[in-house]
């Protein structure tokens, strides 16, 4: 069974940097995407990036300016860094895995194992 | 900017049916947006429920079912149950990028 565990600061200060990590257990980091979720608190989820396990990302073009994904294969992680935060910023922070891949019957695509989340407050 | 919307909010008595669906700003949704669909509980992670439209993980109830419907995809439930109220999301791919719905809150009353 796949587990994944978000950590890092439960508290930031503005225009810090946020730093989050994803431990990635019950499974091999290899041959999947990894993703970053973010959902500020009573509202909705929001996408913020994923990483492929060889390094390739993409980001949320609405924080593509203050994200960078990072991956660490050796130690089944994969990390979050969100520069010069705002209380905008404040959230609980998912991290998730993605999986997308061509067969036979066409191409696919997923997001099926959830970290239980971390929230962040951004606040002097 | 791409917007996927959702209805916010509908009610649904117990064993009946409800259809939720996902709309996609750029026009019909497709196959090529591989919809997936989430349930989320109050103080929880969500939970994966649907991908690639229709496409069931190994742990979600038979009675939740995928499909496009009318240039949107659709989530139905059939035969509710009590522990169905929850929020449900959609999330859209737009080649490299994911958008998620605004939510779903279903009430089963």
């Amino acid at each position: 069974q796949v587990q994944l565990q978000e950590s890092g600061p439960g508290l930031v200060k503005p225009s810090e940097t946020l730093s989050l990590t994803c431990t990635v257990s019950g499974g091999s980091i290899s041959s999947y995407y990894w993703s970053w979720i973010r959902q500020p608190p009573g509202k909705g989820l929001e996408w913020i990036g994923y990483i492929y396990y060889s390094g390739s990302t993409n980001y949320n073009p609405s924080l593509k300016s203050r994200v960078t994904i990072s991956v660490d294969t050796s130690k089944n992680q994969f990390s979050l860094k969100l520069s010069s935060v705002t209380a905008a910023d404040t959230a609980v922070y998912y991290c998730a895995r993605e999986k997308y891949y061509y067969d036979s019957s066409g191409y696919w695509a997923e997001i099926d194992y959830w970290g239980q989340g971390t929230l962040v407050t951004v606040s002097s | 900017q791409t917007v996927v919307t959702q209805e916010p909010s509908l009610t649904v008595s117990p064993g009946g049916t409800v259809t939720l669906t996902c709309a996609s700003s750029t026009g019909a949704v497709t196959s090529g947006y591989y919809p997936n669909w989430f349930q989320q509980k109050p103080g929880q992670a969500p939970r994966a429920l649907i991908y690639s439209t229709s496409n069931k993980h190994s742990w979600t109830p038979a009675r939740f079912s995928g499909s496009l419907l009318g240039g949107k995809a659709a989530l139905t439930l059939s035969g509710v149950q009590p522990e169905d109220e929850a929020e449900y999301y959609c999330l859209l791919y737009y080649g490299g990028a994911r958008v998620f719905g605004g939510g779903t809150k279903l009430t089963v009353l």
